[in-house]
Order: C-alpha cells, then structure tokens, then sequence
C-alpha cells in the first residue's frame, strides 16, 4: 500500500525557533514536494525536489529551506519559525515520466508558532 | 496570471446529485486533477482528465473542456460519506526534471444532508 508518512501530526513551537519537519515514502518516487495549506487560499507549493540533492522553489520559498539527502526522505526545515507560518503543512510524492504523476500525500503536520 | 476558481461550499441531499465547477487560466496546461479531502485528512486522489470529455469511475465522473478553461466533477447517488472538500488542480507545463507543477484551487467544500 502506497504511503507517505510525516514525522508529526501536531507540531507548537515559539517564534524564533528552527523546526524541522520530516516527509518520508515507501513508493520509491522521484518527486517530492512540500506544500502548506491555509483556509480559503488552498495547497501552495512551498519547495519540491526531482531527485536527491536537487530542489527547486515553488510559489512561497521565504523563509524556508529544504533537504534531500536521500530518495526516500524530503525535509522542510523553517529556519527561524515566525507566527505566519502557523499553517497546516502536507508533503506529497509522485512518480517522474507517468503520463498523470498523481501526487500522493501524507496527513499533514497542523504546525503552531506562538 | 494563473487562476483556478471553484465554488466556496455546497450544500446537498444524500441520495442527489452534484456538480462541482472549476475554471481555470494557467500559462500551459498538462493535465486537470480532482482531489478529494475529509477535514484534518489528507488529499486523495478522484480523477485526472487530459483529453476534452467525461471520464466515469463509479459514482464519481470528472469532465473537461480545454477551450473553455473548465471542468466540474459530478457525484451521483450522494452519501453521507462523500461530505468533504473537492480540490481541482490543474498540471502546469514547465519545471525542470520531468516535473510539472500542479495548481491547486481553494477547494469546494461539500456537505450532504441526510
């Protein structure tokens, strides 16, 4: 069964804090992506990666950064944490060269900075 | 500019039918995926068109008109299940490594009354 697996369901943290959030799937996919989600604007992408070592930013990069050490595992790391990040974050995975990449997607980390 | 709308929230009777709208105005366009998420659940994937037409799976159909920048999905024979949110994404050309970006709309929130 295809999963995509995340480190922590809820997450609080205080402003100024480095916080890591881990993303980790079984389905051997090239792609990976970091996504936050908040009320009224929908999934946007914060960073994905195509391979390891490689990443590329999506639509919303500041103020995060990104690690891909390993196919199997994507980190999203929020450098010093600020109360707008507060943000429910999901993290996906897809096959490369499939003629629909479906993108398969963990249950989230709900991330409060206070 | 790259726009995807679709209603905020519906409302419907279990056993009815229901159409969810999406129109969009991307730069490219690879692909339109519906997505379906229960509350504090991850996104799951419903469809994908590519071509102009109805694709059907079950109860759950999903059309697409590339001329007119439009999709809805349809659900038929409503449950109380299907109470959750209905994302359309639409598949972006570009972005290196065999990826293509995917753009989320806000999602269309979906209640079913018995």
């Amino acid at each position: 069964d295809v999963k995509v697996t995340q480190s922590s369901r809820y997450l609080v943290k205080r402003t100024g804090e480095k916080v890591f959030l881990e993303c980790v799937q079984d389905m051997d996919h090239e792609n990976m992506f970091w996504y936050r989600q908040d009320p009224g604007l929908g999934l946007r992408l914060i960073y994905f990666s195509y391979d390891v070592k490689m990443k590329e930013k999506g639509d919303i990069p500041e103020g995060y950064s990104v690690s891909r050490e390993k196919k199997e595992r994507f980190s999203l790391i929020l450098e010093s944490a600020s109360t707008n990040q507060t943000s429910m974050y999901l993290c996906a995975s897809s096959l490369i060269g499939v003629s629909y990449n479906e993108q398969f997607f963990g249950p989230g980390t709900r991330l409060t900075v206070l | 500019g790259q726009n995807i709308d679709q209603p905020t929230e519906m409302t419907a009777t279990e056993g009815a039918i229901v159409q969810i709208n999406c129109t969009y105005q991307t730069s490219g366009f690879n692909g339109l995926f519906w997505y379906q998420q229960h509350a504090g659940e991850a996104p799951t994937f419903l469809s994908y068109n590519v071509l102009d037409g109805l694709e059907e799976k079950g109860r759950f159909s999903s059309f697409l008109s590339r001329s007119k920048g439009y999709s809805y999905l349809l659900l038929k024979e409503l449950q109380m299940k299907d109470s959750a949110s209905y994302l359309c994404a639409v598949r972006d050309t570009g972005g290196s490594g065999g990826y293509n970006k995917l753009i989320f709309g806000a999602g269309t929130r979906l209640a079913v009354h018995p």
